[in-house]
């Protein structure tokens, strides 16, 4: 059974540079969410994805960050010149879509954590 | 705009003590669900229960509960007998009739003692 899988887990980056995180979800998911989670936080909604298509975005994805998902499949989470307030765990999520809705269970990956030096 | 507030930050009880963790939320939507998550030490959340707002039944899952009660805003989970393993931290979620992204609370640390 292979659930939601994100790589890198960990990843350390110098401030200013770009990094990129990848989730891939359970296979017959359509739907895949980002979300971001401080220390001692809930996690934070960022975009989601319905197959290739982003249909939402938080206000927290300033225009430093840029989602993807090319052909519905793998998702990717771009963050330009990295500032040390984006240092957080980084999660991603996938959910079915069944019936004509969602059930909106969405099940997590293990997320990627950023620490920006 | 949507608001989930969990007001214990950490909670700490003896093995096989009963123990209950509340939920509170505000929504405008008159459809919406709720959901808890468990995320363990780990770290990878856990999805645990999902509650739509027409059904106000409450659930019961071998240990666990939950109270929903749409007149006080609130979906409380109950674990009875706690075990040492059910330490983690617990987060309570909405998500609104209009939107797919989930509002989460600031988590409840619960810490079962032996």
């Amino acid at each position: 059974d292979t659930g939601v899988s994100q790589d890198p887990r960990h990843k350390i980056t110098k401030r200013g540079q770009n990094v990129t995180f990848r989730c891939d979800p359970i296979s017959e998911h359509n739907r895949l969410y980002w979300y971001r989670q401080t220390l001692g936080q809930g996690p934070e909604f960022l975009t989601y994805f319905q197959n290739e298509a982003q249909l939402e975005k938080s206000r927290l994805l300033s225009d430093r960050f840029s989602a993807e998902r090319p052909k519905g499949s793998f998702s990717t989470l771009e963050i330009q010149r990295t500032e040390q307030g984006d240092s957080a765990m980084y999660l991603c999520a996938s959910s079915p879509l069944t019936g004509g809705f969602s059930y909106n269970e969405q099940f997590f990956g293990p997320g990627t954590r950023l620490t920006v030096l | 705009a949507q608001k989930v507030t969990q007001a214990q930050t950490e909670i700490s009880v003896v093995e096989k003590e009963d123990v209950t963790l509340d939920c509170v939320y505000e929504t405008r939507d008159t459809t919406y669900y709720l959901f808890w998550y468990k995320q363990p030490p780990s770290g990878e959340l856990v999805f645990l229960i999902r509650r739509n707002s027409f059904d106000e039944q409450n659930e019961i899952s071998g240990r666990y509960s939950w109270n929903f009660q749409k007149s006080t805003s609130s979906f409380n989970f109950t674990i009875t007998a706690s075990q040492v393993v059910d330490s983690a931290v617990y987060f309570c979620a909405l998500r609104g009739g209009g939107a797919d992204g989930l509002t989460f609370g600031k988590g409840t640390h619960l810490i079962i003692q032996p």
